[in-house]
């Protein structure tokens, strides 16, 4: 049982290449989130999901797009890298919103030049 | 707009020392949560606080919710250097149950 993973830990881009983050979970659960952490400004949520399917915006949404195509991945994708844009994603899944606890994946770490 | 405060948001503290950490928040809520970080690494959860009153011990730290007051206290008890980390406070609101809210984090440094 893996829990949350997350695919790559580390990467570099420069400004204006694209990537996709993966997130993956084995709990079978429903809900999923993308957040970034910057310092001093605890966690943002990017967008979330609360279903197969489903995808809704969270507080920073802005540069993002997502997709969960399958109820046990969800996908951040950065279609055009900036700067601002540099951070640590984590992604955390649930089994029901938020009258369950989050279990988060470890972490990557994105840096645009 | 729905805010999650923590004071304090540095706290160096030295072994052997009590102290208490506050998370505030401006929506009604019955469920909060507590979340540990250390340096680099993933958010590993603490505590769930399920109802108004709410207590919950582990070890060295002790949670309390009171959503009379919105407010939930994270205390420590002769604090070890283990407990050095960020602790955040999570606040599920009544109104969109379909996500939790996080506070800024209160980094904690325990010293000899």
């Amino acid at each position: 049982n893996a829990g949350v993973t997350q695919t790559p830990k580390f990467r570099v881009l420069k400004t204006g290449q694209s990537m996709t983050l993966l997130c993956a979970q084995d709990m079978n659960h429903e809900y999923m989130y993308w957040y970034r952490q910057d310092p001093g400004m605890g966690l943002r949520l990017i967008h979330y999901s609360v279903g197969e399917g489903t995808t809704a915006k969270g507080e920073v949404p802005d540069g993002y797009n997502v997709s969960r195509l399958k109820k046990q991945n969800f996908l951040l994708g950065l279609e055009s890298a900036a700067p601002s844009q540099t951070s640590v994603y984590f992604c955390a899944s649930s089994y029901g919103g938020s009258s369950y606890e989050q279990y988060f994946g470890p972490g990557t770490r994105l840096t645009v030049t | 707009e729905l805010k999650v405060e923590q004071n304090p948001l540095f706290l160096s503290m030295q072994e052997g020392k009590n102290y208490t950490i506050y998370c505030n928040y401006s929506t009604t809520s019955d469920r909060l949560y507590w979340y540990r970080q250390d340096p680099g690494k993933s958010l590993e959860s603490l505590f769930v606080l399920l109802s108004n009153g709410a207590v919950k011990q582990e070890g060295r730290l002790m949670a309390s919710l009171d959503t009379k007051a919105r407010l939930s206290t994270l205390h420590i008890t002769a604090a070890v250097h283990d407990l050095s980390a960020t602790y955040f406070c999570a606040v599920a609101p009544r109104r969109n149950t379909d996500k939790l809210i996080f506070g800024t984090g209160t980094r904690l440094q325990v010293f000899p």
